[in-house]
Order: C-alpha cells, then structure tokens, then sequence
C-alpha cells in the first residue's frame, strides 16, 4: 500500500531534550515536505527536499533541522524543542512538484 | 514574506446550496495552486488543483478559478452534501522550488 508513514504519532517531551520525528515514504517520491498545524495559522512549511542531499527552508524553519540521506526518508530534527513548538506535524510527500501531495497520519507534539 | 489570504475562516450552507471559497497570494512566481480537504482528525487530502497556464478546472461538484491578474484564486462547490463538512486549505507554491504558502483554512459546515 503506498503510504507516507511518520512515528511516532504522539510524543511528550521536556523542554531542551533533542527528538527527532522520522518520515518514510514507500513510492518513490522525489519531493518530500514538513509542515506543522496550528489553530488559526493552517499548514505552515517547515523544510522541503527536492531531492536526496537537497534541503532548502520552508517558511518556520527555525528550530529545526531535517536530513535527506536517502530518497524514503525524511526525518525532523528538534536540537532543542521549546513549548511553543507544541503543534501536530505532518510530513508529505510528491511524485513531482506541481503533483498531489501525499500526508503521512500526523505527530502530535507537546513540549512541556 | 509571501502569503496566502483566505476567505471566509468558517463558512455554514444548507445541504444542496454552493460553496464559495477565495484566496489571495501574494508571490508573482506562484504557478500551482493545490486545495485540500481536511477532515477532522484526519491528514490533508488534495481536491482539485490548477496550474497558472489555465483559468478555470472542474471535477464534478468541485471546480477552481484563476486569475492570475489579481493573484487571486477560488474554489466553487455546487450542491453541497454533508460529508463536504471539513476544513478546506488554498495553497500556492512558487515556480521552480517546493515552496508552498498556505492559507489558513475555511471551515466548512453543510447543515442537512
């Protein structure tokens, strides 16, 4: 079954202890993408990848960092998480640019 | 920095009425515009999307506008059913990256 598939789906964590969220995608897309969803604010872009070793800011990249050593996966990096980095994080994931965007099932962060 | 405007933030229509849903962007270079169907608790789904080369796309019920001159953008549903009910998401994404804007949501509630 083709399918963006993130983990874990719920995490609670203490301010300053690194996590990280992974991303793995079985259809072999070029394009991978992180967002995070907040009441009122919508879907917002953390880092996109356009291609393996190719990362590039979204539009709240601060905080974060992402890596893309191989083309399923595309994992989310909290050096330092800070309570107002709580949100739901959806990973996604596309065969080409101007193609549907596929989303994994969502994390549900809480940093307290 | 760029941005998508999206209008209403929650919209009611009676079972069988139209939908409208209007978004504005900002970035010149925006050549893709994606909307999303967001049910509650679930992940993102894309609906319907159009390319800057094109003024108007329909799939059944669903149909989008653009016009590229006002940087403006709408989605049209016609004969609204309940499972409509959802939060619906406009995007734009700028030419030649995998950067997307997106607005902020419009909450969607068909009454039967």
């Amino acid at each position: 079954e083709a399918q963006v598939t993130q983990n874990p789906r719920y995490l609670i964590t203490v301010t300053g202890k690194k996590l990280t969220v992974t991303c793995s995608q079985n259809m072999n897309h070029e394009y991978m993408s992180w967002y995070r969803q907040d009441p009122g604010l919508g879907l917002r872009q953390i880092y996109y990848s356009m291609n393996v070793e190719v990362t590039d800011k979204g539009d709240v990249p601060e905080g974060y960092k992402v890596s893309r050593k191989e083309k399923r996966n595309f994992p989310l990096i909290l050096e330092s998480p800070s309570p107002n980095q709580t949100s739901l994080y959806f990973c996604a994931s596309s065969m080409g640019m101007d193609n549907e965007a596929f989303f994994g099932q969502g994390t549900r962060l809480t940093v307290v | 920095g760029e941005n998508v405007e999206q209008h209403p933030s929650t919209l009611s229509v009676q079972e069988g009425d139209s939908a409208v849903i209007k978004c504005t962007y900002s970035d010149s270079a925006s050549n893709y515009f994606p909307w999303y169907k967001q049910e509650l608790g679930k992940r993102p789904q894309l609906i319907i999307d159009i390319r800057s080369n094109v003024g108007e796309k329909k799939d059944q019920r669903i149909a989008v506008t653009l016009n590229k001159t006002a940087k403006h953008f709408s989605l049209h549903i016609t004969e609204t059913q309940p499972e409509d009910s959802a939060v619906y998401f406009c995007a734009a994404r700028s030419s030649g990256t995998y950067k997307y804007i997106f607005g902020t949501g419009t909450r969607l509630k068909v009454l039967a």
